[in-house]
This record gives structure tokens, C-alpha cells and sequence, in this order.
């Protein structure tokens, strides 16, 4: 066990909706990272939150959202859901500073979205 | 070229055996380098990570850095069925960010 949780585990939502995903980070991590991994696929990188802002985003867009609260726990909002955003969605958190050099993740055990 | 390749297999090895696992990557990453193991249905676990060149062993398996080919590998000596699974390439690029490979799936023979 990482320390890591996420929730919902499983959701199953229609085209056009919008979802709200959370993760609670390990214990003294500051930083969370948000994957999207579609079957067969690597995790895509999403985005960063370190300490309570956006640190580096991937190629994912604006209707992809997120928010890290002070508790270092965070969401990842999608709008205007489409069937391609079905995938697992993980959370890693870690605990590093900006630009830090070496940084090991631990990785939530993911919510696995399904869009009709 | 992608940032980390992986070839995605399957990857097929006899119980006892050595899997050999391989990762190249560009000069758009970083000095570190990660090996997640992912079991169908879960989420990425942390095997290992390497920063400097050369070997970095732990238990059954070794990791392999080469910065001047670009690759890094994994070895699991004495395989078994249990390693059956998606091993991840990882590897964090200029921006600080870790960015994975497609993955190689391993199957273990019994």
C-alpha cells in the first residue's frame, strides 16, 4: 500500500457530462501528478499540483482541470466528457520542491471512468 | 522520436529464467529513471529507480543505465509466474515532469 487513495473506483458517466475525480496523497507528500492511461497504454501525464498550484501540464485540454487543496489532497475535473476520455485516471504524489532533480512517485490505485 | 520507448511485446520467458526488459529514451529527459510494474487491473508499483550509470541491483532484479546508448534495462533473475505483468519505463524530463513508456508485457511460462 502507497499511502495513496482515490475516489470514486469506478464511475460511469454520458457524453456531454462532467466527472470530478479526488486523491488523497501520502502522508507529508506535496505534490500530485494526474495520469490518464487508456488500455494498453503507458499513463499520459495530465498535470502537476505543488502546493496548491499548477506546476507543468501535459498535452491535455482546458477542459481538463484540477485543483490541490491545502491538506495536499487534489481533483481532476473533466467537462464535456467524450468517449475517448474512458481510461484509468492515477494519482501520484510525492514529496519534492520545485525543480527538484530526482523524484520518486506513489502512484493511488486509480479510477476507472467509463463514458457512454 | 518519443520521449521513452518501450517494446510493448508480449514478452515471453520460461519460470527460472532471465527477463531481459528494455527502454530507450531521448535527450528530452532527465538523469532519472524509474521501472513500475503494473498488474492488469491495478495501478503502476515502484520496482526501482536509477540515477547514475551502471547497475543498481535489489533482490531478483537489476536495473541498467547507459546514458551514452540512451538506455536503461531491467533484469529479473529466476523469473516466476508472479512477475507475469506490464513493466513501465519511466523517466523524468526537462521540465521535472515523469513521463512513462507504453510498457512491455512480460509472461512468465511455467
Amino acid at each position: 500500500e502507497t499511502g495513496v487513495t482515490q475516489s470514486p473506483t469506478h464511475l460511469i458517466k454520458t457524453r456531454g457530462q462532467q466527472v470530478t475525480l479526488r486523491c488523497s496523497s501520502q502522508s507529508g507528500h506535496n505534490t500530485v501528478s494526474w495520469y490518464q492511461q487508456a488500455l494498453g497504454q503507458g499513463p499520459q501525464f495530465i498535470f502537476q499540483y505543488y502546493r496548491e498550484e499548477e506546476n507543468g501540464r501535459g498535452n491535455f485540454p482546458p477542459r481538463f482541470s484540477g485543483l490541490q487543496f491545502p491538506n495536499y489532497s487534489s481533483e481532476l475535473n473533466v467537462n464535456a466528457l467524450e468517449l475517448d476520455d474512458s481510461a484509468l485516471y492515477l494519482c501520484a504524489s510525492s514529496l519534492a520542491g520545485r525543480g527538484a532533480a530526482q523524484e520518486t512517485q506513489y502512484f493511488g490505485p486509480g479510477t476507472r471512468l467509463l463514458v457512454l | 522520436q518519443k520521449e521513452v520507448e518501450q517494446n510493448s511485446g508480449p514478452l515471453s520467458v520460461p519460470e527460472g529464467a532471465i527477463a531481459s526488459l528494455n527502454c530507450t529514451y531521448s535527450d528530452r529527459v532527465s538523469q532519472s529513471f524509474f521501472w513500475y510494474r503494473q498488474y492488469s487491473g491495478k495501478s503502476p508499483e515502484l520496482i526501482m529507480s536509477i540515477y547514475s550509470n551502471g547497475d543498481k541491483e535489489d533482490g531478483r532484479f537489476t536495473a541498467q543505465l547507459n546514458k551514452a546508448s540512451q538506455y536503461v534495462s531491467l533484469l529479473i533473475r529466476d523469473s516466476q509466474p508472479s512477475d507475469s505483468a506490464t513493466y513501465l519505463c519511466a523517466a523524468m524530463n526537462r521540465d521535472d515532469k515523469i513521463i512513462f513508456g507504453k510498457g512491455t508485457r512480460l509472461h512468465i511460462l511455467p
